[in-house]
C-alpha cells in the first residue's frame, strides 16, 4: 500500500497570509494526486487534481505543485472561508486509494 | 448538476451487516467515464476508501476491507449500494458515497462529487 504523509498536522495563520502544506507519498505516484478541503460537519470538496489542475469553480488563490513523491498545496492569500482541514489523496494506478492524515488550518 | 444522497440505518449491532444505499439525481450512473464509490471517516482512522463500482458491475475494493465488503449497482433505479458484513465498533464512521472520475481503461481516479454523508454507529 502507498502511504501518504501530510505535514504539518496543523498550522495557525491569519487572513491574508500565504500558506503552504505538504504531502509525501511512500513511493512514486507521478502526478496522481488530488487535494480536498473539508469543513466541520461537511463532505470534502475537490480543490485540485493531477497535482496542479484547479477544479472548476475553485478560487485561483489555491495552487498545487509537485510530482513523484513530494507535493505542495499553497493558498496565496488566506481568506476567512479557507479555515478548514485539507487532505491529499493518491489515485495511482491499481493501488488502493489512500488519503493523508490532513492539515488543519486554524486562526 | 449531479447530487448523491446516502440512506440506511444509523445504528447497527456488532456482528451484523451494515447496508447503505446511494441514490444519484441530476445525472445517470450509467456513465463510461465514472466509477461510484464509498468513503468513510472515523476519528481514529481518518478518511478511508472502501471500494468503487462501475455501472457494469466491475468492482475495486480496498484490500483491508475486501473480505467483508460487497458493492452492487442498480442502473434501473440509478443507485448503488454498500454492504459490510460482521461489523465491529471499528466500523463506526460517517459514510460518504462518491463519484470518481475514471473508467474501465483509466481505472478508479479521484472523487469529484460527494454525498452529504450518513453516520453509522455500531453498538449493542
Amino acid at each position: 500500500a502507498i502511504r501518504m504523509t501530510q505535514s504539518p498536522s496543523s498550522l495557525s495563520a491569519s487572513t491574508g497570509d500565504r500558506v503552504n502544506m505538504t504531502c509525501r507519498a511512500s513511493q512514486d505516484i507521478r502526478s496522481n494526486l488530488a487535494w480536498y478541503q473539508q469543513k466541520r460537519g461537511k463532505a470534502p470538496r475537490l480543490l485540485i487534481h493531477a497535482a496542479s489542475t484547479l477544479q472548476n469553480g475553485v478560487p485561483a488563490r489555491f495552487s498545487g505543485s509537485g510530482s513523484g513523491t513530494d507535493f505542495t498545496l499553497t493558498i496565496s492569500c488566506l481568506q476567512s472561508e479557507d479555515f478548514a482541514t485539507y487532505y491529499c489523496l493518491h489515485y495511482y494506478n491499481y493501488f488502493a486509494l489512500t488519503f493523508g492524515g490532513g492539515t488543519e488550518v486554524e486562526i | 448538476q449531479l447530487q448523491l444522497q446516502e440512506s440506511g440505518p444509523g445504528l447497527v449491532k456488532p456482528s451484523e451487516t451494515l447496508s447503505l444505499s446511494c441514490t444519484a439525481s441530476g445525472g445517470s450512473i450509467s456513465s463510461s467515464s465514472h466509477y461510484w464509490g464509498w468513503i468513510r471517516q472515523s476519528p481514529g482512522k481518518g478518511l478511508e476508501w472502501i471500494g468503487s463500482i462501475f455501472y457494469s458491475g466491475t468492482t475495486s475494493y480496498n484490500p483491508s476491507l475486501e473480505s467483508r465488503v460487497t458493492l452492487s449497482v442498480d442502473t434501473s433505479t440509478n443507485n448503488f449500494s454498500l454492504r459490510v458484513d460482521s461489523v465491529t465498533t471499528a466500523d463506526t464512521a460517517v459514510y460518504f458515497c462518491v463519484r470518481h472520475l475514471g473508467g474501465l481503461v483509466r481505472g478508479v481516479l479521484y472523487m469529484d462529487v460527494w454525498g452529504q454523508g450518513t453516520t453509522v454507529t455500531v453498538s449493542s
